[in-house]
């Protein structure tokens, strides 16, 4: 069964503590993303990785940080330094075809609550 | 990056056609323009995209004006199951990163 997994789907973690999201895709996708979403709000882009070992920052990078070591994974840290962290987390992924990249694969998401 | 203006809010009745408009006035040449829907607490799923003109499949059609500053997503005869939120994407698809969720359009069908 191909697709994306979050790991987990719920997470709760005390003020100032660092916390690491999990995302893995076994589609081969090229490029993996990272979103986050309040509520009844858009998702804004955290970073993205087109290739391994390398990932630029999005829109809200700040308090951050990411790696992609394997082609299948990019987990996402949450540092102590993000100022208001409980969200919901979205991880993506988009094939690399024909010059472009094609639609974002999403996984079920991470809902993060920081106490 | 492209801005994207969607209504907040839609209501509609079963069956009925339903049309969402997304502006994006300030699209770049090579910018293409796809739709996602998302149910709650779900990441979103890919509906349709675009470049210019028409294009159909088998849940939706998305128009896109000559000027292409705007578009429009067409779900035919809605159930209830489509009540969801939809967002309209302007993307530069040769940069990964190069993209902008708006703050989506929620639909709502009613019985």
């Amino acid at each position: 069964d191909g697709g994306i997994t979050q790991s987990p789907k719920y997470l709760f973690r005390k003020e100032g503590q660092n916390v690491t999201l999990s995302c893995e895709q076994n589609l081969n996708h090229d490029a993996m993303y990272w979103y986050r979403q309040d509520p009844g709000q858009g998702l804004r882009l955290i970073y993205y990785s087109q290739i391994v070992n390398d990932f630029q920052k999005g829109d809200i990078a700040e308090g951050y940080s990411v790696s992609r070591e394997k082609k299948e994974s990019f987990p996402l840290t949450v540092t102590s330094a993000q100022k208001n962290p409980t969200a919901f987390y979205l991880c993506a992924s988009s094939i690399y075809r024909d010059g472009a990249y094609n639609e974002q694969f999403f996984g079920p998401g991470t809902r993060l609550t920081v106490l | 990056l492209a801005k994207t203006t969607q209504p907040i809010s839609m209501d509609s009745y079963e069956g009925q056609e339903v049309n969402i408009t997304c502006s994006h006035n300030n699209i770049a040449t090579n910018d293409y323009i796809t739709w996602y829907q998302q149910f709650p607490s779900q990441g979103p799923r890919f509906i349709i995209q675009g470049y210019k003109t028409k294009v159909t499949n088998e849940v939706a059609s998305l128009f896109i004006p000559a000027d292409r500053k705007s578009s429009t997503l067409s779900l035919p005869r809605v159930s209830l199951s489509d009540t969801a939120v939809y967002y309209c994407l302007v993307a530069f698809l040769t940069n990964a990163g190069k993209s902008t969720f708006g703050d989506g359009t929620t639909l709502t069908v009613k019985p």
